[in-house]
């Protein structure tokens, strides 16, 4: 039982590149979410998605884009980065709202 | 106005020290709420749950006020291990986002 994984581990994008950020679970959880952390801040939510077919924004989903197609699989795209999306993304899934939330290792991403 | 509010810290405390931080929450519809903690460059994991009538886990107590709006975490016996940063977390009734305070940085010194 690996829980989340989230590839890559790290990576580093030209302005204007897009890239897509995998994230997958093996626990069978019906709810997924994408956050993004800042230095010093707190986890913000960029999407995130209550079964498959089914996505929703969260607090700052300008700049990405989500798909979930599978209940494992819940990938984030970034089209045209930007140096404000230099941060570190992490993945999560839980069962049901109110359950613990399951962390991936997270993705570094760098934006010059 | 945020959702959680936490005092960033630092707190750096000898080992052995209780130590207590306080989050406090802006929605009074907020019904579910967890500790999580976050090593440096890891990512989080949940601590313990934050039940209406308080909890405790070994060292570990987290008490809800409901109606003063905030929840707390008391840390016994500090040890070097526990040094981390602390993230309180709430959901609201309403919603199905988890609201994520920006976190409690605690040094424990030997």
């Amino acid at each position: 039982n690996a829980g989340v994984t989230q590839t890559p581990k790290f990576r580093i994008l030209k302005i204007g590149q897009s890239m897509t950020l995998q994230c997958t679970q093996d626990m069978n959880h019906n709810y997924m979410y994408w956050y993004r952390q800042d230095p010093g801040m707190g986890l913000k939510l960029i999407y995130y998605s209550v079964g498959a077919g089914i996505t929703d924004k969260g607090e700052v989903p300008n700049g990405y884009n989500v798909s979930r197609s599978t209940t494992e699989d819940f990938p984030l795209r970034l089209e045209l980065a930007a140096p404000s999306q230099t941060s570190v993304y992490f993945c999560a899934s839980n069962r049901d709202r109110d359950y613990e939330q399951y962390f991936g290792p997270g993705t570094r991403l760098t934006v010059t | 106005r945020k959702e959680v509010e936490q005092d960033p810290g630092p707190f750096n405390v000898p080992e052995g020290a209780t130590v207590a931080f306080n989050c406090t929450y802006s929605n009074s519809a907020s019904q579910s709420f967890f500790w999580y903690r976050q090593d440096c460059r890891k990512e989080p994991k949940l601590l313990m749950s934050v039940y209406s009538s308080g909890n405790e886990d070994g060292r570990f107590t987290a008490q809800l006020n409901r109606a003063s709006q905030y929840i707390s975490l008391l840390i016994r016996d500090s040890k070097l291990s526990d040094s981390a940063t602390y993230l309180c977390v709430v959901i609201i009734s309403t919603g199905n986002q988890f609201y994520f305070g920006t976190g409690t940085s605690l040094t424990v010194i030997p």
